[in-house]
């Protein structure tokens, strides 16, 4: 079936440099991704979404890339911080949102 | 602050319980959702209710049964459930469904559900 997936569960970065999350998508039908951030304790936050006639979006600190070619989604955080240390899913819509498992991110001092 | 509340956020409850699930979105959306949060698993969507009508129901088990009495409110009725059920339960809600969900959702911080 369909599934949209990370390639790591668990992603570990020094504070200040940058953190790259990657995210695979299989439909190639998707026309709509978005960013989640989930912090201990909470619901997933939305970050940062992108549509597929994109192929890079900006936010703060945050970069979205999407390449249609190879079906690839990534998130790039800049100069990570402590409070950058959560999970991060991915999820692409076509007729319904699929996400992905989530990759934690783990910031080390 | 996301305009989602979920109450209760913590509950334990056993087999033989009945207990229900409370979600309020204070944002004016039309659609609401309940996903299902389990260990290692990706988001589960279990119910979408769009304009108080149930729009979707992914095979989810009759224990655990949707109510929306209205475009601001969203209940889980949980019953007879087991100890696999035990899970953060996350209401979300989208300005719109049509049919694909596209935009954005605005989830609350989740009911963690102990099934014993």
């Amino acid at each position: 079936g369909e599934s949209v997936g990370l390639h790591l569960p668990t992603l570990s970065v020094q504070e200040g440099d940058n953190s790259i999350i990657n995210c695979a998508y299989s439909n190639s039908a998707s026309d709509y991704f978005i960013w989640y951030k989930q912090e201990s304790g909470k619901g997933p936050q939305f970050i940062i979404d992108i549509r597929s006639n994109m192929d890079k979006r900006q936010g703060q600190r945050v970069t979205v890339l999407l390449n249609k070619t190879v079906k690839h989604l990534s998130l790039q955080i800049a100069a990570t911080q402590p409070g950058d240390s959560a999970v991060y899913f991915c999820a692409e819509t076509y007729d319904k949102i699929i996400f992905g498992k989530g990759t934690r991110l783990h910031i080390l001092p | 602050e996301t305009g989602v509340t979920q109450t209760p956020r913590h509950l334990v409850m056993g087999m033989t319980n009945k207990k229900s699930l409370k979600c309020e979105q204070h944002l004016g959306h039309n659609a609401m959702y309940w996903y299902k949060q389990s260990a290692k698993k990706p988001l589960e969507l279990m119910f979408v209710y769009s304009l108080e009508e149930r729009v979707e129901n992914n095979s989810v088990p009759s224990r655990f049964s949707p109510e929306c009495p209205n475009s601001s409110h969203l209940f889980l009725h949980l019953h007879t459930l087991q100890p696999e059920d035990s899970a953060l339960y996350l209401c979300a809600s989208s300005q719109d469904w049509r049919g694909g969900g596209t935009g954005e959702l605005f989830f609350g911080e989740g009911s963690r559900l102990t099934v014993l």
